[in-house]
Formats: structure tokens, sequence, C-alpha cells
């Protein structure tokens, strides 16, 4: 079956770190770029961060820049996004996306909870 | 505050048409294609219409998009009332270096 599934979410306290993953199967998770949109609740979409292929070139979006940092491993079908120095507006349901070559993100997975909270 | 302007509503009854529109601008809608994402309650977004006006398959034709200059819009014929959902428009950003989205439009099928 073709899927993207997230983990790592969960409660954290301000100015603190969680790294999310993303295990993707059923498809040749290195011939996509990956991409981490999240969803404040009860809001829009929100692009975070984004890697081509093999992980030579990432992108992040002003309001993550210098505490996010996106990665994967090809070899074990992953996609990981470190994020430090949380803070109360990272609270989201994140999910990643496989991005297409016009930047369409044709799959997605379900999210995983990410609560920045004292 | 999104980069990509959609109206915050809409809506329609059973067999209507209904248009959803996206305004960006030269940085994004004017260079780059436009993607719509379907999201229905509790659920993850799925791809509507990319590259403009391309649907996946799986798709129904009464799903479609058109773009000209720096506007997008997206045109759903034959409204049903499983089409009640959340519409989003997205487009790369040169500028910004980012991918950006609009802030979302709720349908409702009245």
């Amino acid at each position: 079956e073709v899927q993207l599934v997230e983990s790592g979410g969960g409660v954290v306290r301000p100015g603190g770190s969680l790294r999310l993953s993303c295990a993707a199967s059923g498809f040749t998770f290195d011939d996509y770029g990956m991409s981490w949109v999240r969803q404040a609740p009860g809001k829009g979409l929100e692009w975070v961060s984004g890697i081509n292929w093999n992980g030579g070139s990432t992108g992040y979006a002003d309001s993550v820049k210098g505490r996010f940092t996106i990665s994967r491993d090809n070899a074990k079908n992953s996609l990981y996004l470190q994020m430090n120095s949380l803070r109360a507006e990272d609270t989201a349901l994140y999910h990643c996306a496989s991005s297409g070559a016009e930047w369409e993100l044709a799959l997605w997975g379900q999210g995983t909870l990410v609560t920045v909270s004292s | 505050q999104s980069v990509l302007t959609q109206p915050p509503s809409a809506s329609g009854t059973p067999g209507q048409r209904v248009t959803i529109s996206c305004s960006g601008s030269s940085s994004n809608i004017g260079s780059n294609t436009v993607n719509w994402y379907q999201q229905l309650p509790g659920t993850a977004p799925k791809l509507l219409i990319y590259s403009n006006n391309q649907r996946p398959s799986g798709v129904p034709d009464r799903f479609s998009g058109s773009k000209s200059g720096t506007s997008a819009s997206l045109a759903i014929s034959g409204l049903q009332s499983e089409d009640e959902a959340d519409y989003y428009c997205a487009a790369w950003d040169d500028s910004l270096n980012g991918g950006v989205f609009g802030g979302g439009t709720k349908l409702t099928v009245l």
C-alpha cells in the first residue's frame, strides 16, 4: 500500500526539542522531493520545510528557519524533521507529503500532533 | 495573513456550480503553477488539481481549475453533499523560495 506514516509528535515545553519521522512505503521514495506541512488547530495549511530527492537541497519557512532541520535517509525510506527551540506557535498537526515536479503534494500522511505548552 | 488570498467561505445547493478564487502575485501564481487541495473534516488534505488544471486519477471531472495572470480559480459543477470541505490553493513562491497556501475556503452545501 502506498502510504506515509508520521511519528514522533507529543507534548513538549517551550524551548524544548522533538524529532519527527515519516516512514514511506509502497513507492520509490528517492524519486520524490518531500515536504513537511503543518496545520495549527482550527487553522489553515502552512508549508514548513522541503527537501529534494537526494537531500542536496532544502528549504524552510521563515517562521522555522534556524530552528528546524529537515533530512532524509533514502536507504530507510524515511524523512525527518528536527525541531529545536520550540514555541507555543509551533503547536500543530504536522504532515509529511511527497512533492512532484510542480510542487504538487500528491501523497499525504495523516499527521503527528505537536503540542508546545508549559 | 496568507500569501495567497481566498474567500473564507462559499456555498451552493446540490447540482449548482460554485467557484473559489485564489489571488496571488507575480512571484507565486504569476510564475508557477497552482495546485488545489480538498480537506474533508478530520482527514488529511488530498490533491484535487495540479498544474493549474490537471486532475489526478480518481478525481471526478466535476472539478476543474484555471489560471490567469496572478489569479486562479477552482470550479465545482454538479455540487454534491460530499463536496462539503475546506479547499486550499497553493503555489511555489520564487521570492520566498518556499511553498505558500491560501487561507482556505470552507464550502457549505446547503
